[in-house]
């Protein structure tokens, strides 16, 4: 199975702020890797697929990059409805696997 | 606009066979060419990727759960469903299905979600 390490695990941020989640695959998936958000007893939400396209819907303060193994997921501008958990799922192969997850938290 | 919605029960005696269903509105479960995903979530923890099912009946399953997992489909009912079999705690978690959208890139992604159902194990 690929392995998806997501860091930090947990990051403290403040309303504004630009802020970096990390994801790297335990081998090349070349761009297959999207991005969810999870706020308390929802269902995920898609944010980011194939790496970089922004899903229909979701502010251009979200971005994502990165291609091989190594993929970020940036805001640009921290809004209060944006903390949350996010994960990253790569879809290369399967079993398709998902990062452990980054909570992000009010400062 | 694709709607997900899980049913089924809330709690499952251990050893005994999980199931559930999800029903797909706003769009036929046959089109598209996309797969209908379950993924479950453990309290507190993170995703965990079941398998997925196409309108063919065709399905992939989780290698770490294939051996306890059964998924079907039924078109008519725009439905598709999971069996879990041999149930125990560990399987206590929230089951989600979504839909795997197959764009025309030959790219996927989980989409649309359903809201997810918490299953308890537990006698």
């Amino acid at each position: 199975d690929i392995q998806m390490a997501q860091s930090p695990s947990s990051l403290s941020a403040s309303v504004g702020d630009r802020v970096t989640i990390t994801c790297r695959a335990s081998q090349t998936i070349s761009n297959y890797l999207n991005w969810y958000q999870q706020k308390p007893g929802k269902a995920p939400k898609l944010l980011i697929y194939t790496a970089s396209s922004l899903q229909s819907g979701v502010p251009s303060s979200f971005s994502g990059s990165g291609s091989g193994t190594d993929f970020t997921l940036t805001i640009s501008s921290l809004q209060p409805e944006d903390f949350a958990t996010y994960y990253c799922q790569q879809s290369y192969n399967t079993p398709y696997t998902f990062g452990q997850g980054t909570k992000l938290e009010i400062k | 606009q694709v709607q997900l919605q899980e049913s089924g029960p809330g709690l499952v005696k251990p050893s005994q066979t999980l199931s559930l269903t999800c029903t797909v509105s706003g769009g036929s479960i046959s089109s598209g060419g996309h797969y209908w995903s379950w993924i479950r979530q453990h309290p507190g923890t993170g995703l965990e990727w079941i398998g997925y099912i196409y309108y063919s009946g065709s399905t992939y399953y989780n290698p770490s759960l294939k051996s306890r997992v059964t998924m079907s489909i039924d078109t008519s009912k725009n439905q598709f469903s999971l069996k879990l079999s041999s149930a125990t705690a560990a399987d206590t978690a929230v089951y989600y299905c979504a839909r795997y959208y197959h764009d025309t890139s030959g790219y996927y992604y989980h989409d649309y979600w359903g809201l997810g159902t918490l299953v308890t194990v537990s006698s």
